[in-house]
Order: structure tokens, then C-alpha cells, then sequence
């Protein structure tokens, strides 16, 4: 599995646009981004994926650089709630079960 | 639907106990992984059960241990604690491999155990 390099933490004033970048540089063709987070005492929680092609939902827009060696998260108006550990992770399959492989991800703090 | 759900949510053990951790799959999910997170670090992947069988392991002794049930229902049972075992225990469940693009995992809010 290609491993992850994000800066370990960042800060946002509330209601501006969140970019979280990730780096992959040994990403292989058939390897998937995720994205997850983890707010303070609770399990990780899925935000979004992508393979090549940038992704929106409701909660987040990922954007995939042409050459597929790095990524950015983009949450476009923080709130409080959205402080947490968000980790970049390029999900593989190996022998045939699935694992994610989280890094130590960065932390982010939204102020007011 | 209802989600992942774990028990119990907090546990202090001595060093040298056993312990036995439990978990309930998302519904519709046969697939439940076990993540180990200490203080301060990303989860670490224990291992994996698909239909009642270890479908793939990290890297963590043999004293770690688990079953599924055919209710998709598990359990990570940990022999002989050691101080380090201290962390969160996060139980995931999911479909066959997945994450497939369209599928996530999805995690419960964890066991936080304290070896002492």
C-alpha cells in the first residue's frame, strides 16, 4: 500500500475553507484516496474517496492532482464541529482482504 | 440501519489478565476488522474475519485473538495484558472487500482499555 505524508496539524478560522493536502507519491493506478476523520473519543468516520477525478459530497470536495501524487481535502465552510484528526489514506488489497493503513494524520483546529 | 456498536466502552485490567472485547456489525455488513489505537496515533489494523474465519492479520502477536459469529457479531480477546496493550480498540465492519469505492467502513466509537 502507498504510504501517506500529511503535515501533522493546521489551523482555520470558522466559516473559511479548510485545505488539508496529502501527499502519495507511490500511489498505483488501481489505488483509491480516502479520506476519514476522527473527532476526539469516537471511531473513524468515512468523508469521502476518489480515484483520479475530483469528488464532492456533502460534506467535503476532494481534489486529485493530473499526475494522481497528491490530493487536497477541501472542507469550504469549517465549523467548530469539524475540529479533528483527518488522515489521507491510500486504500490497497492485498492477499485478498482489504485494510485501511492509517497514518499519524493532521490534526485540525477550527477557532472562531 | 443501525451502526457499529462495542462493549464495553471503558475497561481498566491488570497486567497479565485476559480480556475479551465485543462488537456489532453494521447491518448488512459481514466483514469486521479490528484496529488498535494507542495515545496520540492512527488505528493499526489487528486483523480481519470474514464468514467466521481470520482473512488477514497485522502485525500483533498471537495473544491477540478473535472470532466472528454467524450473526457477523465479534470478539477480540487479548491473553496475558502487558502495559502497552493500553489504547483504543476500534472495531470496523464492512462489506467483502471493501472499501470498495462505492462502500466505506464503518467504525464504532471504541473500547478504551487501561492496563495498570
Amino acid at each position: 500500500d502507498a504510504k501517506t505524508t500529511q503535515p501533522p496539524s493546521m489551523d482555520c478560522a470558522e466559516g473559511r475553507a479548510a485545505n488539508l493536502p496529502c501527499n502519495h507519491s507511490t500511489i498505483s493506478g488501481n489505488e483509491y484516496v480516502y479520506w476519514y476523520r476522527q473527532i476526539h473519543s469516537q471511531g473513524p468516520q468515512y468523508i469521502i474517496h476518489g480515484l483520479k477525478n475530483n469528488e464532492t459530497n456533502e460534506m467535503a470536495s476532494l481534489i486529485i492532482t493530473e499526475d494522481r501524487k497528491s490530493s487536497t481535502l477541501i472542507l469550504p465552510h469549517a465549523t467548530l464541529r469539524d475540529t479533528a484528526v483527518y488522515y489521507c489514506i491510500v486504500r490497497g488489497l492485498s492477499g485478498g482482504y482489504n485494510k485501511l493503513i492509517f497514518g499519524a494524520g493532521t490534526r485540525l483546529a477550527v477557532h472562531p | 440501519e443501525t451502526g457499529v456498536t462495542q462493549s464495553p466502552t471503558h475497561l481498566i485490567k491488570t497486567r497479565g489478565q485476559q480480556v475479551t472485547l465485543r462488537c456489532s456489525s453494521q447491518s448488512g455488513h459481514n466483514t469486521v476488522s479490528w484496529y488498535q489505537q494507542a495515545l496520540g496515533q492512527g488505528p493499526q489494523f489487528i486483523f480481519q474475519y470474514y464468514r467466521e474465519e481470520e482473512n488477514g492479520r497485522g502485525n500483533f502477536p498471537p495473544r491477540f485473538s478473535g472470532l466472528q459469529f454467524p450473526n457477523y457479531s465479534s470478539e477480540l480477546n487479548v491473553n496475558a495484558l502487558e502495559l502497552d496493550d493500553s489504547a483504543l480498540y476500534l472495531c470496523a465492519s464492512s462489506l467483502p472487500r471493501s472499501p470498495h469505492p462505492d462502500y466505506g467502513y464503518t467504525f464504532g466509537s471504541g473500547t478504551r482499555l487501561t492496563v495498570v
